[in-house]
């Protein structure tokens, strides 16, 4: 049973580079969130889909796109890349009527 | 605006000791206040939760106290072991959102047991 899977593990990108985030999950879960974990600032939502066609800003969008594809795919896109982006993303989701939230393993992000 | 305050930013504590990391929150409409556990190199992994009609609750070694009044709530890790040394975070979030609600996070303890 995978639960949250994130693809790449470590991403180096030059400024003004684009890339994309892929997060899929195997639960059926209908709510998924992307955040980003940077030193003394802790977990950030930048964008959550609360189900399959729908998504909505979090704490720090700026900068980020979303996709949700389907109801297991949410994808996170960086158009033009800054150094303020580096961090370490990760990817969560979580069940209909359910409390707890489940972590990908998380995409370590430097951008130089 | 930092909605979820969390303090202190890292604890050194003695193997056996009692490890207490502390939560403030501002918005009274949260009613889930949970702990993610997470190890070096791996994502948040929930450790134990709390509503808040009750004062504490207690799974093992872990037990989470929550003063409404105060809007605080903490956690304490009772006879504390090397492979506790992790990093902590307290969340809140409102159920009564339904699908959309947030879980919004501490800024994180860095929890270090020395054997």
């Amino acid at each position: 049973n995978a639960g949250v899977t994130q693809t790449p593990k470590f991403q180096v990108l030059k400024t003004g580079q684009s890339m994309t985030l892929q997060c899929a999950q195997d639960m059926n879960h209908n709510s998924m969130y992307w955040y980003r974990q940077d030193p003394g600032m802790g977990l950030r939502l930048i964008y959550y889909s609360a189900s399959e066609g729908t998504t909505d800003k979090g704490e720090v969008p700026n900068g980020y796109n979303v996709s949700r594809l389907n109801k297991r795919e949410f994808s996170l896109r960086l158009e033009s890349a800054a150094p303020s982006q580096t961090s370490v993303y990760f990817c969560a989701s979580r069940g209909q009527g359910k409390v707890e939230a489940f972590f990908g393993q998380g995409t370590r992000l430097t951008v130089v | 605006q930092q909605q979820v305050k969390q303090s202190p930013q890292s604890l050194i504590v003695q193997k056996g000791g009692i490890s207490i990391i502390n939560c403030a929150y501002e918005n009274t409409a949260f009613d889930y206040f949970p702990w993610y556990q997470q190890f070096p190199g791996k994502g948040p992994a929930l450790l134990i939760a709390i509503r808040p009609d009750v004062s504490e609750k207690k799974e093992g070694r872990f037990t989470i106290s929550f003063n409404k009044s105060a809007k605080q709530f903490s956690l304490h890790i009772m006879d504390s072991q090397p492979g506790d040394s992790a990093t902590y975070f307290c969340a809140a979030s409102n159920l009564r959102g339904g699908a959309t609600n947030k879980l919004i996070f501490g800024t994180g303890t860095l929890l270090a047991v020395q054997p």
